[in-house]
């Protein structure tokens, strides 16, 4: 049980287009959700948190208007890429969580591998 | 601010050796410490926790103890095989700020065994 999934696996975009990511909790509803991105060869950096129904809370130095988190559902979230550019590029993972906000017990999606051309 | 530091990868041993990964952290307050495994193509799963001090994690032959004197939760396992291939982190859940909290991760080690 509690897995999650992401969609797509891999995306590639033009420069100054958007780009939607899905992060679906397949067997549990998530109470709150998580958005990490990756560099290569560094530790997941959290970018937001959201609780269903709720605007997402953004970690200091991301841009909340180019990091658009949707979470309407309790096992649904997108993150838009808005006006992608090539900096943007990098791994995003998402998890969720059956508990609020202080919860520990997170469940991790795949990830999605974002190329912005 | 919270961090975790884990011994930089890539790690490659041979069927049976013996593994460790150090991880030492820094934290606000009285953390809770994973180990997470991700194996290619696939999300982080937790490997084992520990929440207090002293507390032994264990699952799959892997072992970490929380100790609180030194600030440490290294990994280990006595005998590994191809299959634990993949990429460990090291990562705390505590307070940090604001009223949240948090899982803060280190950069993870990527362990390769070979037949």
């Amino acid at each position: 049980g509690a897995v999650v999934s992401q969609h797509p696996s891999r995306v590639i975009c033009k420069s100054g287009t958007s780009v939607k990511i899905e992060c679906r909790s397949l067997d549990f509803q998530a109470t709150t959700m998580f958005w990490y991105r990756q560099f290569p060869k560094q530790s997941l950096m959290l970018m937001a948190t959201s609780n269903e129904g709720s605007k997402a809370t953004y970690e200091q130095g991301v841009e909340k208007d180019k990091f658009l988190i949707n979470h309407a559902s309790l096992t649904l979230s997108t993150l838009t890429v808005t006006s992608a550019h090539p900096e943007d590029s990098s791994f995003y993972i998402c998890s969720g969580s059956r508990g609020r906000i202080s919860s520990y017990e997170q469940y991790f999606g795949p990830g999605t591998r974002l190329t912005v051309t | 601010g919270n961090s975790v530091t884990q011994m930089e990868g890539p790690v490659t041993l041979s069927e049976e050796a013996f593994l460790t990964i150090n991880c030492t952290y820094t934290a606000t307050g009285y953390p809770s410490l994973f180990w997470y495994v991700q194996y290619p193509g696939e999300g982080l799963q937790l490997l084992l926790k520990a929440t207090k001090a002293d507390d032994k994690g264990s699952n799959k032959g892997f072992e970490a103890t929380y100790r609180k004197e030194t600030t440490s939760f290294h990994l280990e396992k006595g005998s590994v095989q191809v299959s634990d291939s993949a990429v460990y982190f090291c990562a705390l859940h505590a307070y940090s700020g604001a009223g949240s909290y948090q899982l803060t991760f280190g950069k993870g080690t990527k362990l390769s065994v070979i037949p």
